[in-house]
């Protein structure tokens, strides 16, 4: 069955550090999405990604943040320079197409801030 | 304000009962759809079930189903025959069709099944 991968599955960094998480959607999904959990909360939506440009972001996505899809394949999301509060799952997902199409999740990266 | 609301933070519930948690949603949107996760201690974020709002009848498969109501704004999701392997967070999650593509998602309800 058709997977969403994701790399690395756990980074440890400095504060002030960037980090870069990236993705391979499933093939012929058209539709990106980073997710992040921190410890215990709920999941929240950081941004969404499609014809190679965002198509919405949360407030939580600020100038810190960027998402790109360098190659076709790989879709990654960086952070310019990590804060404590940065700690978190980063979960990476894809959809065929919205409405009634399932984001299918990665196993997720877990990002810890030292 | 709270667009999906889950209620139970925490179930305990015995093997091989049914166990129903409950999600509600608010939206002015006609046109939605929701969604179960499970997450497990692993961390994945496995898709359970779909529920249009369009759709007749109640979402199945398997031993999960969806008790939809559109009046109530309610979607809970139904286990039968509960199993040590449910032992998980269960969130639901909503898109609306007519605003944008992500979807959101509740709090999030821990489950466990004691033997």
């Amino acid at each position: 069955e058709p997977e969403v991968t994701q790399t690395p599955s756990h980074q440890v960094t400095q504060m002030g550090q960037e980090v870069i998480l990236r993705c391979v959607p499933i093939s012929n999904h058209l539709y990106f999405y980073w997710y992040r959990q921190i410890l215990g909360q709920k999941v929240e939506f950081l941004v969404s990604f499609y014809n190679n440009e965002i198509s919405e972001k949360s407030e939580i996505f600020d100038d810190q943040f960027s998402v790109e899809r360098p190659d076709g394949s790989n879709f990654t999301l960086k952070i310019r320079s990590t804060k404590l509060e940065d700690s978190a799952m980063y979960f990476c997902a894809s959809s065929e197409d919205t409405g009634a199409n399932v984001l299918t999740f990665g196993a997720g990266s877990r990002l810890t801030v030292l | 304000a709270q667009k999906i609301t889950q209620t139970q933070p925490g179930m305990f519930v015995q093997e091989k009962e049914a166990v129903t948690l409950d999600c509600t949603y608010d939206t002015s949107d006609p046109s939605y759809g929701l969604f179960w996760y499970k997450q497990p201690s692993s961390g994945e974020m496995i898709f359970l079930i779909y529920q249009g709002s369009y759709d007749q009848q109640n979402a199945t498969e398997g031993r999960y189903s969806l008790n939809f109501q559109k009046a109530r704004k309610s979607a809970n999701l139904v286990i039968s025959a509960s199993q040590l392997g449910d032992s998980a967070m269960y969130f639901c999650a909503m898109r609306e069709w007519g605003r944008d593509d992500k979807i959101i998602f509740g709090k999030g309800t821990r489950l466990h099944i004691l033997p």
